[in-house]
């Protein structure tokens, strides 16, 4: 099976602050990676599919990058509606697998 | 609107069985993939099974593969998901996901279904 690391665990910043979580998959997954942001109480939602494809309707702030092993989420300007945790997910081999997710908080 | 409804969830004592369902409306049920997704209570996500949109496809985690049993019934536009000899580390809200295009890439999600095992 494919493990999915994901870093770090959790993180504080501040409203307007560049945040980058990264993840990295025990073997070359290509770019079969997607990143979601959940919220309390709430089901996930697709942010980033494809490692670097911007879903529908997803503020612009929100981008990843990467490719075989190594990939980076990056939030540009932190806003106080992203405090979520948000997981990296892999579906290179299905079922797909899930990092362990990052709990963005706010400073 | 994509609407995907579970049900099915509630308390089931070690070594029990449960049915989910979920229903789904919105779309063209037959052409797309279908997911379970768990998550226990403060963890993580854990992908559970997959199953292709003719059933041709079906996939599931280790640490449910000979107990759970993913099927669909495209005539009736719902997915399910047979749980046998259930564990206390079975507990966890379960989410009916739909795959987005490519199997393996969830776009919809329904509101999940709690499922809790205990004696």
């Amino acid at each position: 099976d494919i493990q999915m690391t994901q870093s770090p665990s959790s993180l504080s910043a501040s409203v307007g602050d560049r945040v980058t979580i990264t993840c990295q998959a025990s073997q070359d997954i290509s770019n079969y990676l997607n990143w979601y942001q959940q919220k309390p109480g709430k089901a996930p939602k697709l942010l980033i599919y494809d490692a670097s494809n911007l879903e529908t309707g997803v503020p612009s702030r929100f981008s990843g990058s990467g490719s075989g092993t190594d990939f980076t989420f990056t939030i540009s300007s932190l806003q106080p509606e992203d405090i979520a945790t948000y997981y990296c997910q892999q579906y290179d081999n299905l079922p797909g697998t899930f990092g362990g997710g990052t709990k963005v908080e706010i400073k | 609107e994509v609407q995907l409804v579970e049900s099915g969830g509630g308390l089931v004592k070690p070594g029990g069985s449960l049915r989910l369902s979920c229903a789904a409306s919105g779309f063209t049920f037959s052409s797309y993939s279908m997911n379970w997704v768990r998550q226990a209570p403060g963890k993580g996500l854990e992908w559970v099974s997959s199953i292709s949109s003719s059933s041709s496809y079906i996939y599931y985690a280790d640490s449910v593969k000979g107990r759970f049993t993913i099927s669909r019934d495209n005539a009736k536009n719902s997915l399910y998901l047979q749980m046998n000899s259930l564990r206390a580390e079975d507990t966890a809200v379960y989410y009916c996901a739909r795959d987005r295009a490519v199997a393996g890439t969830v776009n919809y999600w329904g509101q999940g279904t709690l499922v809790t095992v205990s004696s």
